[in-house]
C-alpha cells in the first residue's frame, strides 16, 4: 500500500526563491496535516485541512507561507519569498475519516528536508 | 490549551537493559494521548494510543505505556531494548476534533 508521498525529498535552495513542496496523502483519507521538525522548535504544526478545507492554519508562520488542497489527492505547501530560518524538515501526514481528528491516529510521509542558503 | 513535557531530551541505556521514557501532559479536559517513533531520516509512526479503556496499552516493537490520569503522565516502557530501538520517541496529545500536540522528543541511544 503506498503511504503519504512527499516531493521533493530535499531542496536546496537560495534565500528569495520560492519552494514549493508537494504532498499526496493516503487514499480515502480525509484530513491532511503540514507539520515542520526543526531541532529549536521540535515539531510545530502549521496547518490542517479537512475534507479540502483548511481548518486551522495559526500555526502558520507568516504571509510568506501558504498551503492549498485543490483536492483530496493532493497538496502544497508554498513559501515565498523563502530564508534561512526556513530552513527544516517539512513532514505531511493524513488520517482516517474516523481518526486524525477524533483520535489522532496519523500517517505521516518521509519528509522533505529545505535548506535555505 | 493542551501541552506534553518529556523530561529527558536523550536516554542512554545499554541492550536487553530495561528503559523508561516520561511524558507529562496538561489539559483541561479528557484527551487522547500516544506515543510515535522517528527513524533517521525517516517520518513518525505510530507506537501506541490511548483512547479509554485500561490504562495500560501495548503498541509494537514490545512497548508499552501506562496512563495515570491522578500524574497526568504517560509514561512509555520496555523490558529489554534492542539497538535497532535507537531513535526519537515523541509523546502527543489530541483531544477532540483537535490536531496533535508532540512533545519535544526523547533521544533513545541503545548501546552493545
Amino acid at each position: 500500500d503506498a503511504g503519504v508521498i512527499q516531493s521533493p525529498r530535499h531542496e536546496v535552495t537560495e534565500m528569495g526563491q520560492e519552494v514549493t513542496l508537494r504532498c499526496k496523502p493516503i487514499s480515502g483519507h480525509n484530513s491532511l496535516f503540514w507539520y515542520r521538525q526543526t531541532m529549536m522548535r521540535g515539531l510545530e504544526l502549521l496547518i490542517y485541512f479537512n475534507n479540502n478545507v483548511p481548518i486551522d492554519d495559526s500555526g502558520m508562520p507568516e504571509d510568506r507561507f501558504s498551503a492549498k488542497m485543490p483536492n483530496a489527492s493532493f497538496s502544497t505547501l508554498k513559501i515565498q519569498p523563502s530564508e534561512p530560518r526556513d530552513s527544516a524538515v517539512y513532514f505531511c501526514a493524513s488520517s482516517l475519516p474516523a481518526g486524525g481528528l477524533d483520535t489522532g491516529e496519523l500517517f505521516f510521509g518521509e519528509g522533505s528536508r529545505l535548506t535555505v542558503l | 490549551a493542551q501541552s506534553v513535557t518529556q523530561l529527558d531530551s536523550q536516554v542512554p541505556v545499554f541492550e536487553e537493559a530495561p528503559v523508561e521514557l516520561r511524558c507529562n501532559y496538561s489539559s483541561s479536559v479528557s484527551v487522547y494521548l500516544f506515543w510515535y517513533v522517528q527513524y533517521p531520516n525517516q517520518g513518525l509512526q505510530l507506537l501506541l494510543k490511548y483512547l479509554s479503556g485500561s490504562t495500560l496499552v501495548k503498541g509494537i516493537n514490545g512497548f508499552e505505556a501506562e496512563f495515570n490520569k491522578s500524574q497526568t503522565s504517560f509514561h512509555l516502557r520496555k523490558p529489554s531494548v534492542h539497538i535497532s530501538d535507537t531513535a526519537e520517541y515523541f509523546c502527543a496529545v489530541t483531544r477532540l476534533r483537535r490536531a496533535l500536540t508532540f512533545g519535544s522528543g526523547t533521544r533513545l541511544q541503545v548501546q552493545p
